[in-house]
């Protein structure tokens, strides 16, 4: 069945540091890809999201491009900071069902 | 902005009560859900309801029970609670031929 797999945490970064959180899908159709994320104590909130495939989702520094040949949707910042620290889902949807499917979620931590 | 609000950030029960767990939206949505957070696992999806007085059943919807008889009020009922059902529950919203989910804050549901 359709799923999400992305990289297990917990991350630990110095602030300054580039990150990059993997993750890749399966899916029988074409479905949009996203990206939440968990801020602590919180709900989880929209952080970017591509439709289609070699689109590319940003948001607050956030970058991730749908790769349908590798199947994948990575996120990426070029400089982390210390309010960064979350954790993130990566997910997939849409379509007729109007279910996500989730991954297991990324702790990010960035250090001063 | 789109709110969603739910009940209760934290709960105490006890095995074997009966359990609401309310959700509120504030935007009119057709689409609500309901979703379990366990660590290692991600999201999983209990019940969702596409309309009111709609439901269909999620990955796991053992033990859990929905009531949608408002547009803006989606309710998960656990019949008689259980200690594996301790978990962070969150509730989310989308709108009809939507793709993004607005989530609420959670509740921290601990049964003993």
């Amino acid at each position: 069945g359709d799923s999400v797999t992305q990289m297990e945490g917990p991350v630990t970064l110095s602030e300054e540091a580039f990150l990059t959180i993997n993750c890749t899908y399966t899916a029988t159709g074409y479905p949009s890809l996203f990206w939440y994320v968990q801020y602590p104590g919180e709900g989880l909130q929209l952080l970017l999201k591509a439709t289609k495939a070699d689109d590319k989702g940003s948001n607050k520094g956030f970058e991730a491009t749908y790769r349908k040949e590798t199947t994948s949707f990575h996120l990426e910042k070029g400089s982390v900071q210390v309010s960064d620290s979350a954790v993130y889902f990566c997910a997939q949807g849409g379509g007729a069902t109007n279910k996500l499917i989730f991954g297991t979620g990324t702790l990010l931590a960035v250090q001063p | 902005d789109v709110k969603v609000t739910q009940s209760s950030r934290y709960l105490v029960k006890r095995t074997g009560e009966k359990v609401f767990l309310e959700c509120v939206q504030d935007m009119d949505h057709e689409n609500m859900f309901w979703y379990r957070q366990d660590p290692g696992l991600g999201l999983r999806l209990i019940y969702f309801s596409y309309d009111v007085k709609m439901k269909e059943k999620g990955d796991i919807p053992e033990g859990y029970s929905v009531s949608r008889e408002k547009k803006e009020r989606f309710s998960l009922i656990l019949e008689s609670a259980s200690t594996n059902q301790t978990s962070m529950y969150l509730c989310a919203s989308m709108e009809g031929g939507g793709e993004t989910q607005y989530f609420g804050p959670g509740t921290r549901l601990l049964v003993l």
